[in-house]
């Protein structure tokens, strides 16, 4: 119940395409959905995230698809560019709780020139 | 200007030493994390510290020891080392909100360690 699975395991897009990382849970706890980009020999880095009050979240060209119901969230890149080569997770957590983050396995995203 | 810090980047060491992680952070946040990234790059909460109180304590080997002298240092000691340690520890920080959240983690660069 405290897992969280995210599909799929790599990605290849051409430039200006909309590569889609999907994510999906079990606990109904969870509260609090952050995405994480990290770039190779770098650490994870906030990149967005949505609480399930709402069903959709923007900033810039990455959107988070939430659906309680579901209980899945999906992360689009818009416009995909070279430099959002990276590797992509999903989380979840319980807010008011420790903050440990129950990471997916992770996308690697590829944009080709 | 580094919010969160480990030293060393790269650690490598034979079975069976000891060895030590550190991290500071600068944000002034009160909870500190530790995290192993295996190599197939899944991530996995070992450890937290909240204000040098232990909050979180995974299913890791006791040969993992973290202490935190302060708020803003948390340490990572392995004793015995084996093989299977081998991976990227990343340490994290957050700050706990007014209404108990603990939402946003900012995550030091890593440290690669390979055990021989």
């Amino acid at each position: 119940q405290q897992q969280v699975k995210q599909s799929p395991q790599s990605l290849i897009v051409q430039k200006g395409g909309i590569p889609i990382i999907n994510c999906a849970y079990e606990n109904t706890a969870f509260d609090y959905f952050p995405w994480y980009q990290q770039f190779p020999g770098k650490g994870p880095a906030l990149l967005i995230a949505i609480r399930p009050d709402v069903s959709e979240k923007k900033e810039g060209r990455f959107t988070i698809s939430f659906n309680k119901s579901a209980k899945q969230f999906s992360l689009h890149i818009m416009d995909s560019q070279p430099g959002d080569s990276a590797t992509y997770f999903c989380a979840a957590s319980i807010s008011g709780n420790t903050g440990k983050l129950i990471f997916g396995q992770g996308t690697t995203l590829q944009v080709k020139p | 200007d580094t919010a969160v810090s480990q030293t060393p980047k790269y650690l490598v060491t034979q079975m069976g030493n000891d060895k030590s992680i550190k991290c500071e952070q600068n944000l002034g946040h009160d909870t500190m994390y530790w995290y192993k990234q295996d190599s197939k790059k899944f991530l996995k909460i070992m450890f937290s510290y909240n204000n040098k109180e232990l909050i979180i304590n995974e299913t890791v080997p006791n040969r993992f020891s973290p202490k935190s002298p302060d708020k803003a240092h948390l340490n990572l000691h392995i004793n015995s080392l084996e093989l299977g340690d081998s991976a990227v520890y990343f340490c994290a920080s957050s700050q706990r909100t007014s209404g108990g959240a603990r939402n946003e983690q900012f995550f030091g660069p890593g440290t690669r360690l390979t055990v021989l």
